[in-house]
């Protein structure tokens, strides 16, 4: 079964910090772009990142609102992403998901973790 | 960015309605549009890719049209699991936005 599961999320501190992983399972990792796309409470969906495949050099990209505070990473060999999450603000609560990057959808996200919640309170 | 704008923001329909969502993108954006389906407390999920390429397993009452910067999307007969909130996205060129979302419910 072509799977993602998300975990790390919880309760941080403002200017604390938090590492998201997301476990994929069932397709062959390395070949798609993944990204991170988070929901603040009852609020729409924003674009957190992007990290693609080694035959684009795994370069990242990130959303203007966390460049510089999240830093996305994978691991092909563990079929694993990360989202490093730094200097953690109070608008950064929201549940993020791990999406993947569907290959023949121009680029839309075909599959979805189930969401991890991050809550950034003191 | 390329701003996505979305209407209505809800609506209220009936089972066996037609009902039709429209997205507007602030700049061309070719067929890079794609629409999900979300339920209270799950993930969204894929309904369309490509302005009108329905995704594997979703139902033909889904269609979606358009190219350039207005597109829509229409559900033919509305069945009861269809009341969920639906959001375009454009992924013609980073950063990737969505729109705002329409809650469709009874």
């Amino acid at each position: 079964e072509v799977q993602l599961v998300d975990s790390g999320g919880g309760l941080v501190q403002p200017g604390g910090s938090l590492r998201l992983s997301c476990a994929a399972s069932g397709f062959t990792f390395s070949d798609h772009y993944m990204d991170w796309v988070r929901q603040a409470p009852g609020k729409g969906l924003e674009w957190v990142g992007r990290s693609r495949k080694k035959g684009k050099s795994y370069t990242t990209e990130h959303a203007a609102s966390v460049k510089g505070r999240f830093t996305i990473s994978r691991d092909d060999s563990q079929r694993s992403l990360s989202l490093q999450m730094n200097s953690l603000k109070t608008e950064d609560t929201a549940v993020y998901y791990c999406v993947r990057v569907g290959p023949y959808s121009q680029d839309a996200f075909d599959i979805w973790g189930q969401g991890t919640m991050v809550t950034v309170s003191s | 960015d390329i701003q996505m704008t979305q209407s209505p923001s809800s609506l209220s329909a009936s089972v066996g309605d037609r009902v039709t969502i429209t997205c507007r993108a602030s700049q061309s954006i070719s067929t890079f549009l794609n629409w999900y389906q979300q339920k209270p407390g799950k993930a969204p999920k894929l309904l369309i890719y490509a302005a009108s390429n329905l995704q594997s397993g979703v139902p033909l009452r889904f269609r979606g049209s358009g190219s350039g910067t207005d597109f829509t999307l229409t559900i033919s007969s509305l069945q009861p699991e269809d009341f969920a909130t639906y959001y375009c996205q454009q992924s013609d060129r980073t950063p990737l936005t969505f729109g705002g979302g329409t809650r469709v419910e009874i």
